[in-house]
């Protein structure tokens, strides 16, 4: 069965700086998906980045980005230049590929508050 | 679009009563899903839909059922609620043929049973 973990049950970075989330995850597939969720206090969760495993460049998206190894089973995310607005829970999640059936497991989630 | 709706927004039971959660996205997504989020945990599957007609078991099922009206409304129903159950409860949705696989989230629902 695979299995996601986040060490960092919270973190605190200023504003401006950048910090890293970590995340490892156990599967024995060789395709599958990786995603970072934000849940900030609203409770909505929103899609802040997706890898997939086939590729080897690592996903960005704006100030956010991922560093993924395969081999290590490892997929880190970057939060460059944070802002306030970047204060929230996040979920690391996998997916296997293919399939109608296939489900996201989660983490159990950083708290990342940014800092004035 | 108004995405994956998710109604009640909070809701307090008493143990042995039951509810359904109403969930409905406009997205003509196929697959549908339930989750529950409880403190220190990650979300953990309840049920879910991979297409209309379709239903499945996730990781904790057990004290739930569920219902796949039509393409757009996934219901998850409490046949008789226990405090176990209290937990912020999302739905989702996902096209499978849609690059990424990116699972949509509703706002969630709050349920407090006493």
């Amino acid at each position: 069965a695979q299995t996601v973990t986040q060490s960092q049950p919270e973190m605190s970075v200023q504003e401006a700086e950048t910090v890293t989330l970590s995340c490892t995850y156990d599967t024995s597939e060789n395709n599958y998906y990786l995603f970072w969720y934000k849940q900030p206090p609203s409770r909505q969760m929103i899609l802040v980045i997706r890898q997939e495993a086939y590729k080897q460049q690592n996903a960005t998206e704006n100030r956010f980005s991922v560093n993924f190894q395969k081999a290590a089973k490892s997929f880190s995310l970057k939060i460059s230049d944070s802002q306030l607005g970047d204060t929230a829970m996040y979920f690391c999640a996998f997916m296997n590929y293919g399939g109608a059936t296939n489900k996201l497991i989660f983490g159990t989630g950083t708290l990342l508050a940014v800092q004035p | 679009n108004a995405g994956v709706t998710q109604t009640p927004k909070f809701q307090v039971l008493k143990t042995g009563q039951s509810m359904t959660l109403q969930c409905a996205q406009d997205m003509n997504h196929n697959s549908m899903y339930w989750y529950r989020q409880d403190p220190g945990m990650g979300l953990r599957l309840i049920y879910y839909s991979a297409s209309e007609g379709t239903t499945d078991k996730g990781e904790v099922p057990n004290g739930y059922n569920v219902s796949r009206l039509n393409k757009r409304e996934f219901s998850l129903r409490l046949e008789s609620a226990a405090p176990s159950q209290t937990s912020v409860y999302f739905c989702a949705s996902r096209n499978p043929v849609e690059a990424g696989e990116t699972q949509y989230f509703g706002p969630g629902t709050r349920l407090l049973v006493l």
